[in-house]
């Protein structure tokens, strides 16, 4: 079965410094990983995703994460924060060939301070 | 496209009394999820359908919770009789081809049961 951890259930950060979000996953078979992001009182959205090829994966809102599959990460990073950023950040892991079920980590809460 | 669209976005009830939530999916989008959020258990998957047809309810807590797909165009999810534990976030979200190509999510229903 799969399995996704976040590291860090809250990371706070200073507007315009760098952030890495960190997720690994477990997985006895391929996988394909995503990065979703919820606002306040909002639903998720994706930010971007691996599904094969490079393994620098740039998405949306200048955010970018990176496939290591030694390391079976794929953490997520910005070179630069906005305090729009401020949100929760969710990592998830699907199988090759599933076609039904994402598994979602618990959650990095973001919080960018001026 | 509107988006995945849900209702209510809040829904305050007592314990026993019967809920029922609705989502309207992505119109062309062939698989449907509806997901809880809560604090203690995160992002859980509850039930999804493709082409209208439950492919997998494991995830539904128990036989008070029910979903329905009578079209392409609308899903119930409800709880009879509700109980205090069954507060949380539910979510609906659709997709065109699975997990694999990312989940479009609704803003989510609130559910409080006193």
């Amino acid at each position: 079965a799969q399995s996704v951890t976040q590291l860090d259930s809250q990371v706070p950060v200073f507007e315009e410094a760098p952030v890495e979000l960190r997720c690994n996953y477990s997985s006895s078979v391929s996988v394909y990983l995503f990065w979703y992001v919820q606002y306040p009182n909002q639903g998720l959205q994706l930010l971007l995703k691996y599904l094969s090829g490079s393994t620098l994966v740039k998405g949306i809102n200048g955010f970018e994460a990176e496939f290591n599959k030694s390391q079976t990460s794929f953490h997520l990073r910005k070179p630069s924060v906005h305090i729009s950023d401020t949100a929760e950040y969710f990592c998830a892991v699907s199988e090759v060939g599933s076609q039904g079920n994402l598994i979602f980590g618990k959650g990095t809460k973001l919080s960018v301070k001026p | 496209d509107a988006g995945v669209i849900q209702s209510p976005r809040h829904e305050v009830t007592e314990m026993g009394q019967e809920v029922t939530l609705r989502c309207k999916p992505i119109s062309g989008h062939d698989y449907l999820f509806w997901y809880r959020q809560t604090m203690m258990r995160g992002l859980e998957l509850l039930i999804y359908f493709n082409n209208n047809v439950p492919i997998d309810d494991s995830g539904m807590p128990e036989d008070r919770f029910s979903a329905k797909m009578p079209n392409a165009s609308f899903s119930t999810l409800k709880i009879q009789p509700s109980e205090p534990r069954d507060s949380a976030v539910y979510f609906c979200a659709s997709s065109t081809g699975g997990a694999n190509y990312g989940y479009t999510f609704g803003s989510g229903t609130r559910l409080t049961v006193v």
